[in-house]
């Protein structure tokens, strides 16, 4: 079964420009979480996708807003980028279903560089 | 939001050695799941946890489930320079579907 896959794995855009990221789950999964990483944060949770709605959301500004496919691709998308936004953003995969047993899988990543 | 309070925050051991760290929880997890993470690549999941009491093993990796469900441990026999990265402990609570997520421990071998 492959694993998640996030697109592009390495992006370099100037401030005020937007940018598109996307993330592939692991087949099955309907669940779809993103993370922004700076050194020093850890994980800060931005939001949550299941069944193509919004579940759950994070403290970020409305800069960072996501969506997700039929096919629980997902995407995620940042407006008038600052130079704060430079970070590694993380998705990660689920079941999501209220279960026992779920567990949440990881991309590589997506490594932003705002200029 | 849920807060994971992991620790040590980083670690500093001679090859060989046995590392152990924690994380604890301000209410009852239903899951606790332990990743890995190298630079610049994204956590890697090495052992879940779904039952109180619950030990489990991955090779050297041995994580265990708190009977209390407020917290979880990770204990790593016999260092080897591999073992560097930065371990992160996450859990899911007994209401809701959010996955929350330790500050993580980073953990440098020494040859």
């Amino acid at each position: 079964k492959a694993g998640v896959t996030q697109t592009p794995r390495y992006l370099i855009k100037t401030r005020g420009q937007q940018v598109t990221l996307s993330c592939s789950p692991i087949s099955g999964h309907r669940s779809v979480s993103w993370y922004q990483q700076t050194p020093g944060q850890g994980l800060q949770f931005l939001f949550e996708y299941f069944s193509e709605t919004q579940r759950n959301k994070g403290n970020f500004p409305g800069r960072f807003s996501g969506r997700q496919f039929s096919n629980s691709r997902s995407e995620m998308n940042v407006s008038t980028l600052e130079l704060g936004d430079s970070a590694l953003y993380l998705c990660a995969s689920s079941l999501g279903a209220k279960t026992s047993t779920d567990t949440q899988y990881f991309g590589p990543g997506t490594r932003l560089t705002v200029l | 939001g849920q807060q994971l309070n992991q620790s040590p925050q980083s670690m500093f051991i001679q090859e060989g050695e046995d590392v152990s760290m924690n994380c604890t929880s301000s209410s009852i997890f239903n899951t606790w799941l332990w990743y890995k993470q190298d630079p610049g690549e994204g956590p890697v999941l090495l052992i879940a946890l779904y039952k109180a009491g619950e030990l489990t093993s991955n090779g050297r990796l041995t994580a265990q489930f708190g009977i209390t469900r407020k917290d979880s441990f990770l204990n790593i026999s016999a260092s080897i320079p591999s073992d560097v990265g930065i371990y992160f402990c996450a859990g899911q609570p007994q209401t809701g579907n959010q996955f929350y997520f330790g500050t993580g421990t980073s953990l440098t071998v020494i040859p």
